[in-house]
């Protein structure tokens, strides 16, 4: 997975807006991804997943899309509440293990 | 129904000394995986187990080993330990070996190596 160090990328919404977070994946015979979120301290949390044969993936409030043509994931976040300030992984899995990426902090302004 | 389980919750640890976390994973769920999370990074895969036996293994020493037990828990054990290795260590439990399901994660272990 990417390292970005201490700097994750910040992605900063007003809350009731709509958030969206990419992320490139790196290998090409992926066929699995997922998107976690991690609340500091805690482990990661499963948000959805979708398969290489979607394109799209509908769960509450939240919807993936999938694009295999240039390797991208976004997660899409409807009506962004205070409780979404996390940071956000995507994760793909190529085979047993999950490569994760280097994660997207959101934070929720009131 | 109980999530994956991680204990401790916290440990610190001397250089040199060894550390054994341990994981409980979901009930009916035979694969265990391990990762490290250093601060500001996304898990980094360790090992997984499944059905007691190693099934991938991650770029990571030969200080680090693992083993699964037949009620599926599993523990890391860390030898010879470096300021390095301070880190959130994470248990992740899925239902099968193949990649394409969900893999759960537990609360975590975070070491400290002073």
């Amino acid at each position: 997975g990417e390292s970005v160090g201490l700097h994750l990328p910040t992605l900063s919404v007003q809350e009731g807006d709509n958030s969206i977070i990419n992320c490139a994946y790196s290998n090409s015979a992926s066929d699995y991804f997922i998107w976690y979120k991690q609340e500091s301290g805690k482990g990661p949390q499963f948000i959805i997943d979708i398969r290489s044969n979607m394109d799209k993936r509908q769960g509450q409030r939240v919807t993936v899309l999938l694009n295999k043509t240039v390797k991208h994931l976004s997660l899409q976040i409807a009506a962004t509440q205070p409780g979404d300030s996390a940071v956000y992984f995507c994760a793909e899995n190529p085979g047993n293990m999950l490569t994760f990426g280097g994660g997207t902090r959101l934070m929720v302004k009131p | 129904d109980a999530g994956v389980t991680q204990s401790p919750t916290h440990l610190i640890k001397t250089r040199g000394q060894h550390v054994t976390l341990r994981c409980s994973p979901i009930s009916g769920h035979k694969s265990v995986s391990w990762y490290q999370q250093v601060l500001g990074q996304g898990p980094q895969f360790i090992f997984q187990y499944y059905e007691k036996e190693e099934r991938g293994r991650g770029n990571f020493p030969d200080r680090f080993s693992a083993r699964q037990f037949p009620n599926y828990s599993s523990e890391l054990n860390v030898n010879a330990l470096l300021l390095g290795d301070s880190a959130l260590y994470l248990c992740a439990s899925s239902p099968y070996l193949a990649g394409g399901y969900e893999q759960y994660f537990g609360p975590g272990t975070r070491l400290t190596v002073t």
